[in-house]
């Protein structure tokens, strides 16, 4: 059953560290994948995407593997800074372009 | 600042009211969504619109209407809500299908 009142996992790093964000996808159709940001009081907001014909797409200072044999993906970034600090979802997307979500981890940037 | 406006920004309303949650969006795009956000929670699907015409409801209850006037407006209509609908309802637009979509900042719905 599903858990109720529980933190979201959280990420804590040091200002100028790399930063990895994991995710495990559960449907090995889906052939769409994001990452969004979402800041306390406001939207998820677009980070990168990638499809399923490739594994490794960059952005600025942002990085998105796609590993489809074990259904995982993770979100680098570079140079974390204090205004990285925010919920990272990833996303999923399948047929008739339904999206379906993670479920959360917090991005904690130590100055 | 996003380019998904959504209004009000708050509403608080009792269980026999009726309102209306709004958003708009002017990039052309031509699917739009409305999503349900509980705390700590990530965004739960709930009705999606492609070209104005309805393609996915979520099982969603009947006491939530969607509304699509043309390709640029989305609405919500709200009627007879319980207390476990107070969330935040967030809506997305998208070029179309298998393009990334943007989300609007909300409404914050309390319902009392």
């Amino acid at each position: 059953g599903e858990s109720v009142g529980l933190h979201l996992p959280t990420l804590s790093v040091q200002e100028g560290d790399n930063s990895i964000i994991n995710c495990a996808y559960s449907n090995s159709a889906s052939d769409y994948f994001i990452w969004y940001k979402q800041e306390s009081g406001k939207g998820p907001q677009f980070i990168i995407d990638i499809r399923s014909n490739m594994d490794k797409r960059q952005g600025q200072r942002v990085t998105v593997l796609l590993n489809k044999t074990v259904k995982h993906l993770s979100l680098q970034i570079a140079a974390t800074q204090p205004g990285d600090s925010a919920v990272y979802f990833c996303a999923e997307e399948g047929a008739n372009s339904k999206l379906t979500f993670g479920k959360g981890i917090t991005l904690s940037v130590r100055p | 600042d996003t380019e998904v406006t959504q209004t009000p920004k708050h509403l608080v309303m009792g269980m026999t009211n009726k309102k209306s949650l709004k958003c708009e969006q002017h990039m052309g795009h031509r699917a739009m969504y409305w999503y349900k956000q509980k705390a700590k929670k990530p965004p739960e699907l709930m009705f999606v619109y492609s070209y104005e015409k309805l393609s996915i409801n979520e099982s969603v209850p009947s006491r939530f209407s969607p509304e699509c006037p043309n390709s640029s407006l989305l609405n919500l209509h709200l009627h007879a809500l319980q207390p476990e609908d107070s969330a935040l309802y967030l809506c997305a637009s998208s070029l179309y299908g298998d393009q990334p979509q943007h989300f609007g900042d909300g409404t914050r719905l309390s319902i009392l």
